[in-house]
C-alpha cells in the first residue's frame, strides 16, 4: 500500500498570505495525485488533480506542483473561505488501491 | 443536476451487518466507477473500494477484504456496500462518491459525493 503523509497536520495563517501544504508519497506515483478541500459538515471538493491541474470552477489561488514522491499545494492569498482541512490522494495504481494523506487543517492565525 | 442520496443513519450492535444504499440521478449510472468512503469520527478519509456499475466488478482495499460487499442494481441506479463483522472501530460516515469520467489513463479520482450515512457502531 502506498503510503501518504501530509505535513504540517495544521497551519496557522493569517487572511492575505500564501499557505504551502506538503504531501509525500512512500513510493513514487508519478502525477496521480489529487488534492480536496472539506469544510466542517461538508463532503470534500475536488480542487487539483494531474498533481497540478485545478478542476473546473476552482480559483486560480490554489495551485499544485510536484511529481513522484514530493506535492505542495500552495494557496496563494488565504481567503476566509479557504480555511478548511485539505487532503491528498494519490491514484497510482490499476486495479485501484487508493489512499488518502491524513490531512492539513489549515486555520485562521 | 448529479445527485448521490443515500440511505438514513444506522446503529448496529458489535458483529452485525450494515448495508448501505446510494442512488444516483442527473447522470448515467452505469458510466461512472462508484466508490465508497469513510471518515471516523474527527479523522480522515478512508477508502474501501469501487465498483463499476456497467460490469458489476469490483476491488476492495486490502483492509476490507473478506468482509466489504459492494453491488449495484442498474434498474434503479443504486449503489450498495455491506460491511460485516462489526466493531466499534468501524463508527463513522460513509460516503459513496463518483468517479471522475475517464475515458483511458489512470484517474481514479472524484467529483460528486453522497451526503454521508454516519453508522454507528455499539452495544
Amino acid at each position: 500500500e502506498i503510503v501518504m503523509t501530509q505535513s504540517p497536520a495544521t497551519l496557522s495563517v493569517s487572511p492575505g498570505e500564501r499557505a504551502t501544504l506538503s504531501c509525500r508519497a512512500s513510493q513514487s506515483i508519478s502525477s496521480n495525485l489529487a488534492w480536496y478541500q472539506q469544510k466542517p459538515g461538508q463532503a470534500p471538493r475536488l480542487l487539483i488533480y494531474g498533481a497540478s491541474t485545478r478542476a473546473t470552477g476552482i480559483s486560480a489561488r490554489f495551485s499544485g506542483s510536484g511529481s513522484a514522491t514530493e506535492f505542495t499545494l500552495t494557496i496563494s492569498s488565504l481567503q476566509s473561505e479557504d480555511f478548511a482541512v485539505y487532503y491528498c490522494q494519490q491514484y497510482n495504481n490499476w486495479p485501484p488501491a487508493l489512499t488518502f494523506g491524513g490531512g492539513t487543517k489549515v486555520e485562521i492565525k | 443536476q448529479v445527485q448521490l442520496v443515500q440511505s438514513g443513519a444506522e446503529v448496529k450492535k458489535p458483529g452485525a451487518s450494515v448495508k448501505v444504499s446510494c442512488t444516483a440521478s442527473g447522470y448515467t449510472f452505469t458510466g461512472y466507477y462508484m466508490h465508497w468512503v469513510r471518515q471516523a469520527p474527527g479523522q480522515g478519509l478512508e477508502w474501501m473500494g469501487w465498483i463499476n456499475p456497467n460490469s458489476g466488478g469490483t476491488n476492495y482495499a486490502q483492509k476490507f477484504q473478506g468482509r466489504v460487499t459492494m453491488t449495484r442494481d442498474t434498474s434503479i441506479s443504486t449503489a450498495y456496500m455491506e460491511l460485516s463483522r462489526l466493531t466499534s472501530d468501524d463508527t463513522a460516515v460513509y460516503s459513496c462518491v463518483r468517479n471522475v469520467y475517464c475515458t483511458n489513463g489512470l484517474c481514479y479520482y472524484f467529483d460528486y459525493w453522497g451526503q454521508g450515512t454516519l453508522v454507528t457502531v455499539s452495544s
